[in-house]
């Protein structure tokens, strides 16, 4: 069966800094993989999709970028994270073709100071 | 862009008795339409989803329905439980390899004893 990770589940980031959160996914090849985000009592917003390694469409213009270096690894980063980019990041990820559904990772909960 | 309006926001009901959430979408090209739960501090959790060439689905105590007329779509839940508690959402998602799914803003269910 598959299995979809992020890490880390928290973290506690300063104005300014960097960031890097990590997805990957396992019992799969070749998935379509997502990344949203969540602010405090919304929706889901979609930040980026990949549909294989290399290709990233972004939704939103914003300071984050993501990246697919490999197959099962979706990234997303920032160099310089703002008070407005807290929330709860979600990857996700789905098979292509007629199976629609997308099966969400843990969430990173992310809170900018 | 596909853009998707749920009603409503907040849903009380008492045990036993039954909740509706409606949803409705713009894009005439969208054909998939998922319902996900989400308890407080958790992921996204997909409870039942419904394509364009069915009109109606079931699954035990919850059910969607599909109007493509009307471009509306609804869950319902009978028989609540209080473990119903939680933020459903609905989305849509046209046909495409990259599946984007756009999502409602969420109701948030309270069933009480």
């Amino acid at each position: 069966s598959q299995t979809i990770h992020q890490w880390p589940a928290t973290l506690v980031q300063p104005v300014g800094s960097p960031l890097s959160l990590e997805c990957t996914v396992e019992g799969t090849s070749n998935p379509n993989l997502y990344w949203y985000r969540q602010a405090a009592g919304r929706g889901l917003q979609l930040l980026f999709y990949s549909v294989g390694i290399g290709q990233i469409s972004s939704e939103v213009p914003q300071n984050l970028s993501a990246s697919r270096p490999q197959d099962r690894q979706f990234i997303l980063s920032s160099k310089k994270l703002l008070l407005s980019d807290s929330g709860f990041y979600l990857c996700a990820w789905s098979l292509k073709g007629l199976a629609y559904e997308q099966y969400f990772g843990p969430g990173t909960r992310l809170t900018v100071t | 862009g596909e853009n998707v309006e749920q009603h409503p926001s907040t849903l009380s009901v008492q045990e036993g008795d039954s909740a509706v959430i409606k949803c409705t979408y713009s894009d005439s090209a969208s054909n998939y339409f998922p319902w996900y739960k989400q308890e407080l501090g958790k992921r996204p959790q997909l409870i039942i989803d419904i394509r364009s060439n069915v009109g109606e689905k079931k699954d035990q105590r919850i059910a969607v329905t599909l109007n493509k007329t009307a471009k509306h779509f609804s869950l319902h839940i009978t028989e609540t439980q209080p473990e119903d508690s939680a933020v459903y959402f609905c989305a849509a998602s046209p046909t495409g390899t990259a599946s984007k799914l756009t999502f409602g803003t969420g109701t948030r269910l309270q069933v009480t004893l």
